[in-house]
């Protein structure tokens, strides 16, 4: 069974500060995994995704995230945020649908 | 490239009701999946469709049916409208079927039951 955990429903951060999202999951079969943002009455915007490959993928907006196998994680972080990444952002592991974790709200501080 | 659009964007309804939400999917994409947001349960997976066919569904009651046409265009309904069907309704739309597939979703459709 997959299933995803995000530690942490809000985080903020000063601007100009680390932004770290966590993720943890659980997947029978090795996981795909994805990191989507959701911008207020909007829909989920895809940031980044794991496959196969290298561990350390690169997405949008200088958004990354490291698949770590042996910690079950896919944390999402960005060195310098800025204040257009307010915004709700959920980690979700694929297995012929999307297995969304409850979701982490950012808030950024100026 | 359009995107997946999604309508109506708004939609109040009374209990006993029932509801038909529309969502257009990026031009190629024969993949369309729909996703039910509350505050309280997230996001969870109503049913996907795939060259018209139902390939996937969720563990919601009958009340949600879905379809797809030969456009790949989709549409859901619910009958019977509850006060707890209050929700935000995601469609997300790919190319293809797979587990590495990346889904496009639209703005959603947010429903009030009263």
């Amino acid at each position: 069974a997959q299933s995803v955990t995000q530690l942490g429903s809000h985080v903020s951060v000063s601007e100009g500060a680390l932004v770290l999202l966590r993720c943890n999951y659980s997947s029978s079969v090795p996981p795909y995994l994805f990191w989507y943002v959701q911008y207020p009455n909007q829909g989920l915007q895809l940031l980044l995704k794991y496959t196969t490959g290298a561990t350390l993928v690169k997405g949008i907006n200088g958004f990354e995230a490291e698949f770590k196998k042996s910690e079950t994680s896919f944390h999402l972080t960005k060195p310098s945020a800025h204040m257009s990444d307010a915004a709700e952002y959920f980690c979700a592991v694929s297995e012929r649908k999307f297995y969304f974790g409850t979701g982490t709200s950012l808030t950024v501080i100026p | 490239k359009a995107g997946v659009t999604q309508t109506p964007r708004y939609l109040i309804k009374t209990r006993g009701q029932q509801v038909t939400l529309s969502c257009s999917p990026i031009s190629g994409h024969r993949s369309v999946s729909w996703y039910q947001q509350t505050p309280g349960q997230g996001l969870q997976f109503l049913f996907e469709y795939f060259s018209e066919t139902q390939r996937n569904k969720g563990n919601f009651p009958g009340r949600f049916s879905g379809r797809q046409f030969s456009n790949s265009r989709s549409e859901m309904n619910v009958s019977t409208l509850e006060l707890g069907d209050s929700a935000l309704y995601l469609c997300a739309s790919s190319y293809q079927t797979g587990r590495d597939t990346e889904a496009f979703f639209g703005q959603g459709t947010r429903l009030t039951v009263v």
